[in-house]
């Protein structure tokens, strides 16, 4: 069985620029999350989909960064305009839906985002 | 969100048990306990979690006292591949989100 995706693994733009992410998540997974971790932070959680619908976006920084999930399958994550601070690593994380607190995430290997 | 207290850095023999210990003394009644580990620069990968009984799966063991205050993640025979950061976490309960909240974990380091 694949695992969470992520594209691309690295990627350098310059301040300013537009990026955007995507996420894969397993198949079947209704729940599908990203986090990141900028130099020296811990991993910090941005916003969570449950199918296509945006259960919770506390964790968004600011109206820079917007999440699509249009058809509850893959996600994106575009960073516009990118700024020196978005630099670091995005995570994606998908779990299967049981309506509990019983259901571990799985992650994908990141993006490292680079803005100069 | 019931915060956790884990300590910095441990070392273990490779070969031996690895013991890491985590302080939840917060915890509410329906809030579980995960541990989540990163080997170097990859994602956080699942190891384990529990609600109030003891757990044990392929990789490790999850012990959780009575009071649910504490808990240990215990590796049985510690390889250097095990060597990563282990994060203890409460999962948070509230608005039908069960976000992770990540601390700065535990630096596990398996020695030769």
């Amino acid at each position: 069985e694949a695992g969470v995706t992520q594209f691309p693994s690295h990627s350098v733009i310059e301040k300013g620029q537009t990026v955007t992410l995507r996420c894969d998540p397993i198949s079947g997974h209704d729940n599908l999350y990203w986090y990141r971790r900028v130099m020296g932070k811990e991993i910090k959680f941005l916003l969570h989909f449950v199918k296509e619908s945006k259960q919770d976006e506390s964790g968004m920084p600011n109206n820079r960064f917007l999440a699509e999930r249009t058809g509850g399958t893959y996600s994106t994550l575009k960073v516009q305009p990118a700024e020196l601070e978005d630099s670091g690593v995005y995570f994606c994380a998908s779990s299967l839906e049981t309506g509990l607190a019983d259901n571990e995430q799985f992650f994908g290997p990141g993006t490292r985002l680079t803005v100069l | 969100d019931a915060k956790t207290t884990q300590p910095p850095s441990m070392d273990c023999a490779e070969g031996r048990a690895a013991n890491l210990p985590c302080n939840h003394s917060t915890i509410s009644g329906n809030e579980y306990v995960y541990w989540y580990r990163q080997i170097h620069s990859q994602g956080p990968q699942y190891i384990i979690h529990g609600l109030k009984n003891n757990e044990t799966n392929e990789m490790a063991s999850l012990i959780i006292t009575e009071d649910r205050k504490s808990s240990t993640l215990i590796l049985p025979h510690a390889t250097l591949r095990d060597t990563a950061v282990y994060y203890c976490i409460v999962t948070h309960s509230g608005a039908g989100s069960y976000q992770l909240t990540f601390g700065k974990g535990t630096k596990l380091s398996v020695i030769p």
